[in-house]
């Protein structure tokens, strides 16, 4: 069964950057569709951006180009996420979720369980 | 970006009855619609994908239906566990995109 697990909440200062991990199991990492999706408090899903390990290919929403990084350690089976320029409002909860196997790459059966970032001075 | 609006915000329901949520679509996303349940504190789960193939694991009283812009989930004879807040995602179109979710309570 595929599992993803992240890691623990952060707390940051404005200006600084984050990293959070995604470790997957129960399958092989080179068939996963690895996406980062936040949620800012009482607020909706907003899809961040993504990576398909296989092919080494990233590609990240408008909103966040220039300010996120996504990349995969195929040795560790994980996936992280940086986001640098952290500002009040990236206050979020931040969840990898992904597609193993065929089908789309934004089509999310798993999902990690989520990391807390605060950002505030 | 494709835009997806669900409706209502709000559902209040009675334990045993049943709930229709609503989701649209700014363009057509044919059927590679999801819909996800999420509770306080906790991850999306995946109910349905293609519009209206449930998950592994999805009680059969969930249904999807729909296609093109205008999709629906079905939630027949509800149980205590399945109030919560029910989100859309289109997977057909590049970026990725979620509807701001329905919240179903208890009436």
């Amino acid at each position: 069964q595929v599992q993803l697990v992240q890691s623990g909440a952060e707390v940051k200062k404005p200006g600084s950057s984050v990293k959070v991990s995604c470790k997957a199991s129960g399958g092989t990492f080179s068939n996963f569709a690895i996406s980062w999706v936040r949620q800012a408090p009482g607020q909706g899903l907003e899809w961040m951006g993504g990576i398909v390990p296989l092919i080494d290919s990233r590609n990240y929403a408008q909103k966040f180009q220039g300010r996120v990084s996504i990349v995969a350690d195929e040795p560790t089976s994980t996936a992280f996420l940086e986001l640098s320029s952290l500002r009040s409002d990236d206050t979020a909860v931040y969840f990898c979720a992904a597609r193993y196997g065929s089908g789309s790459y934004y089509m999310f059966a798993s999902w990690g369980q989520g990391t807390l970032v605060s950002v505030s001075s | 970006e494709i835009v997806m609006t669900q409706s209502p915000a709000t559902l209040s329901v009675s334990p045993g009855e049943g709930a229709t949520l609503s989701c649209r679509a700014s363009q057509s996303v044919s059927r590679n619609l999801g819909w996800y349940q999420q509770k306080p504190g906790q991850a999306p789960r995946l109910l349905i994908s293609g519009a209206s193939t449930r998950a592994t694991g999805i009680p059969a009283r969930f249904s999807g239906s729909g296609s093109g812009t205008e999709f629906t989930l079905t939630i027949s004879s509800l149980q205590s566990e399945d109030f919560a807040v029910y989100y859309c995602q289109q997977y057909n179109n590049w970026p990725p995109t979620f509807g701001q979710g329905t919240k179903l309570e208890i009436k």
